[in-house]
Parts: C-alpha cells; sequence; structure tokens
C-alpha cells in the first residue's frame, strides 16, 4: 500500500533554533506539495514541485523558509530561524502527472516553537 | 482569482438521515472540484472529484457529490450517514491551466451523532 511518509511526525523546539521536515513521495509520483494547517488560517499550500522543479512557492514566507528536492525520493522542508508563529501542522503531499487530480497526503508533521 | 467557500462552519446529523456539506466556487472557465475528509491526527484523503461530465459524481465510502454551474456549487452529499463519517470534510478548486494549484476551503466538520 503506497503511502507519502513525513519525518519527524513530531518537533519540539526553541525559538531561533533550525527545523528540517522530511517527506517521501510515493514512488513515481512526480508532483509534491508543501501544507500548513493551522486553526486560525485553515490549510495553506506553502510550495510545490513537478520534477523535481519549483512551480509556485508564492505561499511561503521567503525570508526563513526554504523547500528543495534533492532527488526525486526526497523533499525537504525548512525554517531558520524558526519563531512561535510556525507552530502548526506540516502536509505533504504528492500527485501524478501534469494535473495531479488526487493528492495523496503524508500524516503530516506537528511542529511546536517554544 | 479562483476561490472556494464553504459556509459551514459544522453540520451536525443524527445517524440514518441524509447529509449535506455545502460547497461553492469561484474560478475563471470550467473548473476541476474535489472533495477531501480529514480524520483526526491524519492527513487529508480524497473522496471525489468532478472534471467532466456527469454532473452527479460518485467516491468513496458512499459520498457523491453534485456539481451544479448555474448555482456554482459542488454539494458533498450522502443518502444515510453513519457516526464513522464525523471528521473535517474540504472542498477544493482549480482552474484548467496548466500550472493552475488547488485552492481549499475552510474546512466543515461533520458530527454524527448516534
Amino acid at each position: 500500500d503506497a503511502r507519502v511518509t513525513q519525518t519527524p511526525r513530531h518537533k519540539v523546539t526553541e525559538m531561533g533554533q533550525e527545523v528540517t521536515m522530511r517527506c517521501q513521495p510515493i514512488l513515481g509520483h512526480n508532483t509534491v506539495f508543501w501544507y500548513r494547517q493551522t486553526m486560525m488560517q485553515g490549510l495553506e499550500l506553502l510550495a510545490y514541485f513537478r520534477n523535481r522543479a519549483p512551480l509556485d512557492d508564492s505561499g511561503m514566507p521567503k525570508d526563513r523558509f526554504s523547500a528543495e528536492m534533492p532527488d526525486a525520493t526526497l523533499a525537504t522542508l525548512k525554517i531558520q530561524p524558526s519563531e512561535p508563529r510556525d507552530s502548526a501542522v506540516y502536509f505533504c503531499a504528492s500527485g501524478l502527472g501534469q494535473d495531479s487530480y488526487e493528492q495523496y497526503f503524508g500524516p503530516g508533521t506537528r511542529l511546536t516553537v517554544t | 482569482a479562483q476561490s472556494v467557500a464553504q459556509p459551514e462552519d459544522q453540520v451536525n446529523v443524527a445517524e440514518g438521515n441524509p447529509l449535506t456539506v455545502k460547497c461553492t466556487y469561484s474560478v475563471s472557465g470550467n473548473p476541476y472540484l474535489f472533495w477531501y475528509v480529514q480524520y483526526p491526527n491524519r492527513g487529508l484523503q480524497f473522496l471525489l472529484k468532478y472534471i467532466t461530465g456527469d454532473n452527479l459524481v460518485k467516491g468513496s465510502y458512499g459520498f457523491e457529490a453534485e456539481f451544479n454551474k448555474s448555482q456554482t456549487s459542488f454539494h458533498l452529499k450522502k443518502p444515510s450517514a453513519l457516526v464513522s463519517d464525523s471528521a473535517l470534510y474540504f472542498c477544493a478548486v482549480r482552474d484548467r491551466s496548466s500550472a493552475s494549484k488547488i485552492i481549499f476551503g475552510s474546512g466543515t466538520r461533520l458530527s454524527i451523532r448516534p
């Protein structure tokens, strides 16, 4: 049963520290999305990639967030330095094809910044 | 710009009764429309999609949705609710340009009482 995996599942860190979240998309999927979910803002698209190239990262705070795909099996989202307002659940999702009608979500990384 | 609205934060239904979760959208041209469900501490799961063709779309777990172009709506329905249907439901839309991204609604919490 193919699924998206994310590590770590939970992360507690202090303000100012670097945070790295990892995602392994479903094998063969060529589109990867990063979302952030909070009670106040709901589900926000941060960035997405197709064939490892960034297509849109307009939802991401540029000064502290960065997203990369070092290879087809790994996507990373980094926050440096982290702030308490970054506390949220971060989801990775993957899809297949140009249209990626269906997105398959990972279980999320719950980040708490104190 | 595309947008999607879910006018109800919460919907309460008795088990065995029909349920409807409302969604309206705004997009230039013909839309792609989706419903996703999120169970506690999980990522979103794809339920169904409308791409083209029959306005009534059938999806997972007995859910269906009706595309109404004149009312720009895509309401989610089920003839007989189960307690296990209790979850957070997201409507999503995108336009048909190749670089378009999916926009998610704010979510509706569905609560089915025994």
